[in-house]
């Protein structure tokens, strides 16, 4: 079975809106990474933050990770239509791979 | 720097042929994954190589499938006499380091259709 869950599966917002989505897990992990993949496409790396982080910024993403609730949020601010795509967590499991959930599938419309 | 280059892009296979995926990784990389996705689905972990040797195929299917990363060339996945629900999504990821220590560089993928 997966190692977690993205949640709201699917998030319709307007353009300047804000999304946030949400990441659970089930086993401790070293680190939690946050990847984005647009249709058709492979998945590109945005953001890693390390167990001992709590939070992390890069340009319009902020990253939080709260190890006592095993959850993480990827928020980002003033969307853009192409922010358009689905977003996945990714876990470590066993200490050699990265399992992900099923993603969220993020919709900026103009 | 060329990122991770996978071909086929697309492939067109009948029910029983063999499917042969290859994935040359980032240069300096050692370490090769593969996964596959089914549409609107996520990723699932396949098997987890580095150069001549399997570190993790916890992912792969008992049967029919295969992989390999050789010492020399790209790393292959191999399917052979393929069914319908081998139709997916196949895409190979490369690291420097090992991938719960640091980021991974996805391909573009490689789309499998069995008719």
């Amino acid at each position: 079975s997966q190692q977690g869950e993205e949640d709201p599966q699917a998030l319709s917002i307007q353009e300047g809106e804000n999304a946030t989505m949400n990441c659970s897990y089930k086993t401790s992990i070293n680190n939690l990474q946050w990847y984005r993949q647009n249709s058709g496409r492979g998945l590109v790396h945005l953001i890693l933050i390390r167990s001992n982080e709590r939070e992390k910024h890069s340009g319009r993403l902020r990253v939080t990770l709260d190890t006592s609730k095993k959850s993480s949020s990827l928020l980002i601010t003033a969307s853009r239509a192409a922010d358009t795509a689905s977003y996945f967590c990714g876990q470590e499991t066993s200490g050699s791979r990265l399992t992900f959930g099923e993603g969220t599938q993020l919709t900026v419309n103009p | 720097n060329a990122g991770v280059m996978q071909n086929p892009r697309h492939l067109v296979r009948r029910r029983g042929q063999e499917a042969r995926l290859r994935c040359s990784p980032m240069k300096g990389h050692s370490h090769v994954y593969w996964y596959r996705q089914l549409p609107e689905e996520g990723l699932k972990f396949m098997v987890y190589l580095q150069k001549e040797n399997i570190i993790d195929e916890s992912g792969m299917p008992k049967e029919r499938f295969s992989a390999e990363f050789p010492k020399e060339g790209p790393s292959i996945l191999r399917i052979q006499q393929v069914v319908r629900g081998d139709s997916a999504a196949y895409f190979c990821a490369s690291s420097v380091v090992r991938a719960n220590t640091g980021e991974l560089f996805f391909g573009e993928g490689s789309r499998l259709t069995v008719l």
